[in-house]
């Protein structure tokens, strides 16, 4: 069964600090995807990563950056956090051959006071 | 550039009862389409897709979708609502950029079935 993991689900940082979410998958996917999902916006795309070391900025970038040093691996870094970042983050992955499903993780609610 | 629209943010049905959930999209080109479902504190989960071919696509659960490009509309429906089919259900769009894909989503749509 294919699988992505937010390492953690539920987070409460402060306003300032260096944020880092985790996300792992284990269907050897080329690409992955970090969303933001907000109630009455629907899902906005962050980042995304066609391969390793390799990003792109989705619609709403500013504020984060990503890592993606190994395949299975994407991390979401908020470099200095603020309350507006207060969210639902998804990661997701997809296989580059075209038209595949893109599989969600089960995301990580942060909490920034 | 693309966009997906959800023109109910909240739908209540009865079980047993039809649902019908509407997405309209703009885009230049033939999109992909998708729905997903998502159940409180969960993740996505894929309920059907259409790329081309025949334009009512089925799914799990239950669910089928038609794509009306002259509507430039792919809703969804259901003929018989059970009560663990209250969620919340996104309409995607995927454009193609190079060989890959990205997706838009739509707002979503917040259905409750009541017994």
């Amino acid at each position: 069964d294919v699988k992505v993991t937010q390492s953690s689900r539920y987070l409460v940082k402060r306003t300032g600090e260096k944020v880092f979410l985790e996300c792992v998958q284990d269907m050897d996917h080329e690409n992955m995807f970090w969303y933001r999902q907000d109630p009455g916006l629907g899902l906005r795309l962050i980042y995304f990563s066609y391969d390793v070391k390799m990003k792109e900025k989705g619609d709403i970038p500013e504020g984060y950056s990503v890592s993606r040093e190994k395949k299975e691996r994407f991390s979401l870094i908020l470099e200095s956090a603020s309350t507006n970042q207060t969210s639902m983050y998804l990661c997701a992955s997809s296989s580059r051959v075209g038209r595949d499903t893109i599989y969600f993780g089960e995301g990580s609610w942060l909490t920034v006071v | 550039a693309q966009s997906v629209t959800q023109p109910d943010i909240h739908i209540t049905v009865s079980e047993g009862a039809s649902l019908e959930l509407r997405c309209n999209y703009s885009y230049g080109a033939t999109p992909y389409l998708f729905w997903y479902v998502q159940s409180p504190g969960q993740g996505l989960q894929l309920l059907l897709k259409y790329f081309s071919g025949d334009t009512l696509v089925q799914g799990i659960k239950g669910f089928e979708a038609e794509f009306k490009r002259s509507q430039s509309s792919f809703n969804l429906r259901k003929p018989s609502v059970h009560w663990s089919d209250a969620a919340e259900y996104f309409c995607a769009v995927a454009r193609k950029r190079s060989n890959d894909y990205k997706l838009s989503f739509g707002a979503g749509t917040t259905v409750t079935v009541r017994a």
